[in-house]
C-alpha cells in the first residue's frame, strides 16, 4: 500500500539531545499528524497540522507543516528515555477522508 | 487514554475462517476509520465509516466489510482468512461535522492482534 517516506528509519541519540525527523509526499496534503507508537499498541496522537506554514508545539515537541504542503517536520528537544517509540506522520489530502501514513522513524534513546 | 475502546486484544484464526473485531468509538465522535498495520509498517487504511455507511475505502478486497451502529460503534469483518492477514488491526475516531467538514483529528484505539495460522 502507499506510505509517506520519513526519514531518518531509525536513530539512536542520548539523552538530553534534540531529535529531527521529517515525512516527504509526492501529493499536496491538507493536514498533518504526528503520532507516536509504543510496541502493541495504538499510536497516541502528538500535534496535528492544517496550514501550510503552521508551528505547532506540545511540550518538548515542535512540529511544521512545510510550506510546500508535501512535508511536515517533527522535533524534539531535550530526549529522555520514555521518548523511545515509533513515530508516525500521517497526511490527508483534499476530497478524501483517507490518511496515508508514514513508514516510521524508530527512535532509542541511550540514557 | 483516547477513550477509544477495541476488543478482542488479540486473536488467533486458521485460514478461511472468518473473524468479526469491534470497536467503540470516543464520546462525541461519529465517524470510525480502520487501519491493517502489519510488522513493521505503517498502518494501511481499510475504510471509514460515517452515519452508518462507508464512507471511503482503501485498497483492500471486498472480504473486508464493515458496519457502524446508531450508537457509532463499529465492527470490521474479514472474511476467508489468509495468511497474510495476520496483523494489528487499528480503530481511530473522529468528528465528522454535519456540512461535511472534519476536525481532521483521529483517536486511536490499542487495536486488536490478529494471527492466522
Amino acid at each position: 500500500g502507499q506510505q509517506l517516506n520519513q526519514s531518518p528509519q531509525s536513530m539512536f541519540i542520548q539523552e538530553g539531545e534534540d531529535v529531527s525527523m521529517n515525512c516527504t509526499s509526492s501529493s499536496i496534503f491538507n493536514t498533518w499528524l504526528w503520532y507516536k507508537q509504543d510496541p502493541g499498541e495504538g499510536p497516541v496522537l502528538l500535534i496535528a497540522l492544517y496550514k501550510a506554514g503552521e508551528l505547532t508545539s506540545n511540550g518538548r515537541l515542535t512540529a511544521q507543516f512545510g510550506i510546500t504542503r508535501k512535508d511536515s517536520f517533527l522535533n524534539i528537544s531535550a530526549s529522555i528515555p520514555s521518548d523511545v517509540g515509533i513515530y508516525f506522520c500521517a497526511g490527508r489530502g483534499s476530497g478524501t477522508y483517507k490518511y496515508i501514513f508514514g513508514t516510521g522513524t524508530r527512535l532509542k534513546v541511550l540514557a | 487514554e483516547t477513550g477509544v475502546t477495541q476488543s478482542p486484544t488479540h486473536l488467533i484464526k486458521t485460514r478461511g475462517q472468518q473473524v468479526t473485531l469491534r470497536c467503540s468509538s470516543q464520546s462525541g465522535h461519529n465517524t470510525v476509520s480502520w487501519y491493517q498495520q502489519a510488522l513493521g509498517q505503517g498502518p494501511q487504511f481499510i475504510f471509514q465509516y460515517y452515519r452508518e455507511e462507508e464512507n471511503g475505502r482503501g485498497n483492500f478486497p471486498p472480504r473486508f466489510s464493515g458496519l457502524q451502529f446508531p450508537n457509532y460503534s463499529s465492527e470490521l469483518n474479514v472474511n476467508a482468512l489468509e495468511l497474510d492477514d495476520s496483523a494489528l488491526y487499528l480503530c481511530a475516531s473522529s468528528l465528522m461535522g454535519l456540512a461535511g467538514g472534519s476536525t481532521d483529528t483521529q483517536y486511536f484505539g490499542p487495536g486488536t492482534r490478529l494471527t492466522v495460522l
